[in-house]
């Protein structure tokens, strides 16, 4: 069974431009979440998506933004791009998402602002 | 928010030793435990998972150990190996709260 996998890889922007990262679950998985990973602030949670709705948000601004498809693919989306926004943005998918679910995480998609 | 943290940023072992990586969470409600190992350039690993109502799980030369007394989470790697070198994170997720929360990360480092 094919991982979890994320598109780009890679991504380099200037400020105020915006971003869409996509994310491929595993097949069968309906819980995607999105997580930001800093060195200074490791892994924060966004959010989480199940049967296309989000379910589940963390800290962030209102810039940070996502949506889920009928098919469980996932986006999210930064708008207004700030140079602290660079970072491995990682998603990750479970079953359904219950406290007890595992989550497979993906590559990650490197993101640079200048 | 949860607070899930880390003893040591940084540990070094001999290849062929065994390693101990800990983790202190703070909610007492916590009911489910996952360490990951991140490499270089990847996305976290699933490692091996444990639920509240147990206190040691075993894997394939690693060993969970959850101690709830003190809200403590260690990971045992036996005969630890190079490609064993890698950041190592705990998370914890919460029945009430239903999302996780991770530790900074311990670096382990095997010299050879």
């Amino acid at each position: 069974k094919a991982g979890v996998t994320q598109t780009p890889r890679y991504l380099i922007k200037t400020r105020g431009q915006q971003v869409t990262l996509s994310c491929s679950p595993i097949s069968g998985h309906r819980s995607v979440s999105w997580y930001q990973q800093t060195p200074g602030q490791g892994l924060q949670f966004l959010f989480e998506y199940f049967s296309e709705t989000q379910r589940n948000k963390g800290n962030f601004p209102g810039r940070f933004s996502g949506r889920q498809f009928s098919n469980s693919r996932s986006e999210m989306n930064v708008s207004t791009l700030e140079l602290g926004d660079s970072a491995l943005y990682l998603c990750a998918s479970s079953l359904v998402g219950g406290n007890t679910d595992t989550q497979y995480f993906g590559p990650g998609t490197r993101l640079t602002v200048l | 928010g949860e607070s899930v943290g880390l003893h040591l940023p940084t540990l070094s072992v001999q290849e062929g030793d065994n390693s101990i990586i800990n983790c202190a969470y703070s909610n007492s409600a916590s009911d489910y435990f996952i360490w990951y190992k991140q490499e270089s350039g990847k996305g976290p690993q699933f490692i091996i998972d444990i639920r509240s109502n147990m206190d040691k799980r075993q894997g394939q030369r690693v060993t969970v150990l959850l101690n709830k007394t003190v809200k403590h989470l260690s990971l045992q790697i036996a005969a630890t190996q190079p490609g064993d070198s890698a950041v190592y994170f705990c998370a914890e997720n919460t029945y009430n709260f239903n999302k996780f929360y991770f530790g900074s990360g311990t670096k382990l480092n095997v010299k050879p």
